[in-house]
């Protein structure tokens, strides 16, 4: 069965701590993606990746870096968490042949 | 600006009945549109892909309708069961592009 594992289900971390969030699929897909999930604002994409050490700014950017050193990882960095932050974070992956995204479980972040 | 619009109120549905949903969308140009399913604290899961060239596409209960010209996309489940009681997400892809961007969602109760 293929997998998008993300590394925690839930976080707490403090405002101003440094965050990773890791995602490894075993599909060798090109392409990885970040996403955040809030009540009332859907699925929004902060940062994408069409191939190793290559990646691409989303729609909300700000406040998040990341890390593809390995096909099969993309990171999440939260440089200074802060509660704005809080949120559910979802990680996809897609073979880019025009077929569905397949998504981990998600981390669940709270920020205090 | 560009949007994707689904219902945002939740469609309740005896069992047996057929569940419509509409996706709308303004200022794309989808190379394509998908359909996935979100339960509660889990990632979207993909159901069912529709290119700009085809008008419908079937997969089991499942239908999804395509018209370029209204810009809608329906998604239709038939002999709903309690089982399908989710949230349903329309996704597209713009013609020059790669990432998929998310409507609000739907949510879907289904009473036996």
């Amino acid at each position: 069965d293929v997998k998008v594992t993300q590394s925690s289900r839930y976080l707490v971390k403090r405002t101003g701590e440094k965050v990773f969030l890791e995602c490894v699929q075993d599909m060798d897909h090109e392409n990885m993606f970040w996403y955040r999930q809030d009540p009332g604002l859907g699925l929004r994409l902060i940062y994408f990746s069409y191939d190793v050490k290559m990646k691409e700014k989303g729609d909300i950017p700000e406040g998040y870096s990341v890390s593809r050193e390995k096909k099969e990882r993309f990171s999440l960095i939260l440089e200074s968490a802060s509660t704005n932050q809080t949120s559910m974070y979802l990680c996809a992956s897609s073979g880019g042949d025009g077929g569905g995204y397949t998504f981990g479980s998600g981390t669940r972040l709270t920020v205090v | 600006s560009q949007k994707i619009e689904q219902n945002s109120e939740a469609l309740n549905i005896q069992e047996g009945k057929t569940a419509t949903l509409t996706c709308n969308y303004t200022n794309y140009s989808p190379a394509y549109l998908q359909w996935y399913r979100q339960d509660p604290g889990r990632g979207p899961v993909f159901l069912l892909l529709i290119r700009e060239n085809e008008k419908e596409k079937r997969k089991e209960r499942l239908k999804v309708t395509f018209d370029t010209t209204l810009k809608q996309s329906l998604f239709h489940i038939t002999a709903s069961q309690p089982a399908d009681s989710a949230t349903y997400l329309c996704a597209l892809v713009p013609t020059a592009g790669n990432k998929l961007t998310f409507g609000g969602g739907t949510r879907v109760l289904v009473k036996p």
